[in-house]
């Protein structure tokens, strides 16, 4: 299994640009998220996904947008991309958030730049 | 109050001492409490977990001691090794989806 996998690695955009951030798992798992990090601000949800079809917004959601139209992929959507998204984006999947230890699995990130 | 409060920020700890991160909530509707751990270019990754039934959990030289009365809980790593060093988030879980809720994270140094 891969697990979590996610493309690209690195970005750098211009301001006003889009672009979309891929986010693939191969474990069948239900449930998936996006994150941001900022330096010492830890991670925050951008968005989640408890199923195809089945998207909702996270802590901070403004600037983005997502889809699910299969289990297996997760893309981010940045439109009009300004300087305060520059981040590291983290994707995360999870069977069940109750079962088990709950755990989430996360992608390598991609480290996005907005100049 | 829907955040957990971490600290310290950055740690340095010697090889073979104990290494302490405290995290706090207010929200007790919080129903589970995990550690992920770090490493510079990676995603972070389940280290260790408590419900807050229990009062402590140890796995190996990681233990969880949670006090429900205080809203507080801590990882205490024991024996540290320089490839302990990395950043550790504390998180709780809340609501009907089971989302986390993370801590700013500490860095922690370990010196050989």
């Amino acid at each position: 299994n891969a697990g979590v996998t996610q493309t690209p690695k690195f970005r750098i955009l211009k301001i006003g640009q889009s672009m979309t951030l891929q986010c693939t798992q191969d474990m069948n798992h239900n449930y998936m998220y996006w994150y941001r990090q900022d330096p010492g601000m830890g991670l925050k949800l951008i968005y989640y996904s408890v199923g195809a079809g089945i998207t909702d917004k996270g802590e901070v959601p403004n600037g983005y947008n997502v889809s699910r139209s299969t289990t297996e992929d997760f893309p981010l959507r940045l439109e009009l991309a300004a300087p305060s998204q520059t981040s590291v984006y983290f994707c995360a999947s999870s069977p069940d958030p109750y079962r088990d230890r709950g755990e989430q699995y996360f992608g390598p990130g991609t480290r996005l730049t907005v100049t | 109050q829907q955040q957990v409060k971490q600290s310290p920020q950055s740690l340095i700890v010697q090889k073979g001492g104990i290494s302490i991160i405290n995290c706090a909530y207010e929200n007790t509707a919080f129903d589970y409490f995990p550690w992920y751990q770090q490493f510079p270019g990676k995603g972070p990754a389940l280290l260790i977990a408590i419900r807050p039934d229990v009062s402590e959990k140890k796995e190996g030289r990681f233990t969880i001691s949670f006090n429900k009365s205080a809203k507080q809980f801590s990882l205490h790593i024991m024996d540290s090794q320089p490839g302990d060093s990395a950043t550790y988030f504390c998180a709780a879980r809340w609501g009907s989806q089971g989302n986390l809720i993370f801590g700013k994270g500490t860095k922690l140094s370990v010196k050989p």
